[in-house]
């Protein structure tokens, strides 16, 4: 079975601090797709980034990045110098061989001015 | 392009109605999805259609019919609404190379509220 955690229900950071929110993922096979949405309080669900799960290498992009260890099976998502508009629910998510996304519960996040 | 649209956006249904949720999409897309949102549950996977004419159910299919006439379209039906069933409702579609490597589009959502 394939599950999505993410322990963090509510983060609060202020403006300019950096921010990291975890996901921890289970599941039994060996090729995997990861992901990251953001869902802004517009609604809207927005992608980010996709993984797979060959290749460990951290991305960067501007202020965002991402750690991917397979040893902990996590793939955390940190946000540096933070602002107001990164304020969304965020969600991870994981996909397996086939056509089923598996969403973790995600995690709101506030950034206060 | 439009991307994914669904309508209605707002709708409020007494226990016991039915209604029909409409997505469409405009990328040209073989894999359509519903899922429904809940505070604190993430979005859980009702029905999935891998392209015209199939469909398959997801985590949380009862209570649920769907169909996929066309390629384009993905309709969600609710026989007899339950209060259990308010929910937000989001429709996303893939380009579906069955490696699960594909991001999904969402739709706007549709917010249902049952009495």
């Amino acid at each position: 079975a394939q599950k999505v955690t993410q322990a963090q229900t509510e983060i609060s950071v202020v403006e300019k601090e950096d921010v990291t929110l975890d996901c921890v993922y289970e599941t039994r096979d060996t090729t995997y797709y990861l992901f990251w949405y953001k869902q802004p309080p517009s609604g809207e669900l927005v992608f980010l980034i996709r993984r797979n799960s060959f290749d460990e290498q951290n991305e960067i992009s501007g202020r965002y990045s991402w750690n991917f260890q397979k040893s902990t099976s996590s793939f955390n998502f940190t946000i540096t110098a933070s602002q107001v508009v990164d304020s969304a629910v965020y969600f991870c998510a994981l996909n397996n061989y086939g056509q089923n996304f598996v969403f973790g519960p995600g995690t709101r996040l506030s950034v206060l001015p | 392009n439009a991307g994914v649209t669904q309508t209605p956006k707002f709708r409020v249904l007494k226990t016991g109605q039915s209604m029909t949720l409409l997505c469409a999409q405009d990328m040209n897309h073989e894999y359509m999805y519903w899922y429904r949102q809940d505070p604190g549950m993430g979005l859980r996977l009702i029905h999935y259609s891998v392209g015209e004419g199939t469909t398959a159910k997801g985590e949380v299919p009862d209570g649920y019919n769907v169909s996929r006439l066309k390629k384009q379209n993905f309709l969600l039906g609710l026989e007899s609404a339950a209060p259990s069933q308010t929910s937000v409702y989001f429709c996303a579609s893939s380009p579906g190379s069955g490696r699960g490597d594909n991001e999904q589009f969402f739709g706007p959502g549709t917010r249902l509220t049952v009495l």
